[in-house]
């Protein structure tokens, strides 16, 4: 079984560019999660997504926007880049957003110039 | 709110050997979930392994075990005969296990302690 994908996997961006990340969850599995990963930090959580339907957000500014496709996967878009937007995007999925195992993805490294 | 606190920023352990990581945590809940998370060179997060709140028994997976101390709000991994891919990022993470009131289960990381395994 293929496990969560993401893509791109790099990618370089200027400030005030659009971006849009891309997840594809394990077959089977409902609930896409998104969290921001900075360099030397721990993950932040961005959005949860479940059957299509925003089930929470972290603290991120308007300017982070999700969505949830009726195959579950899930696109990440995140407009007028900042240079502290630069970081790893995870994606990770689970069953149901209950679920205790969630699975991760490899992740989208974003670079903003 | 939930914090997850990781004092060491990076570890070394001689190749065979036991090592030890440290992670302690800040809730008002008594039902919850707590993780180990290993991130190589590749960035993928891996699964070590969960302890449930409400279960007094430590979590042991093959060479992994945890130590965990509810009262001290304390959850700590210990890695025992350290193999050179052990070495990692490793994560210490919080979930509780109901949802937010906006119906979110969101996981909490510490900052991370980085492995390295000696040869």
């Amino acid at each position: 079984d293929a496990g969560v994908t993401q893509s791109p996997t790099h990618l370089i961006k200027t400030r005030g560019q659009h971006v849009t990340l891309r997840c594809s969850p394990i077959s089977g599995h409902k609930s896409v999660s998104w969290y921001q990963q900075v360099l030397g930090q721990g993950p932040q959580f961005i959005f949860q997504y479940y059957e299509k339907e925003e089930r929470g957000r972290g603290n991120f500014p308007d300017r982070f926007s999700a969505r949830q496709f009726p195959n579950y996967s899930s696109e990440l878009n995140v407009n007028a880049l900042l240079l502290g937007d630069s970081a790893l995007y995870l994606c990770a999925s689970s069953l149901s957003p209950g679920a205790n195992v969630l699975t991760f993805g490899a992740g989208s490294r974003l670079t903003v110039l | 709110a939930q914090t997850v606190t990781q004092s060491q920023p990076e570890m070394s352990v001689q190749e065979a050997e036991t090592v030890t990581l440290s992670c302690t945590y800040d809730t008002s809940e008594s039902d919850y979930y707590l993780f180990w998370y290993k991130q190589p060179p590749s960035r993928q997060m891996i699964l070590v392994i969960r302890q449930e709140a409400y279960k007094q028994q430590n979590a042991t997976e093959n060479r992994f075990s945890v130590n965990f101390q509810k009262a001290a709000k304390s959850f700590s991994l210990k890695i025992s005969d350290s193999q050179l891919g052990d070495a990692a990022m490793y994560f210490c993470a919080y979930r509780s296990s109901g949802a937010l009131t906006s119906g979110t289960y969101k996981y909490i990381f510490g900052t991370g302690t980085r492995l390295k395994v000696l040869a």
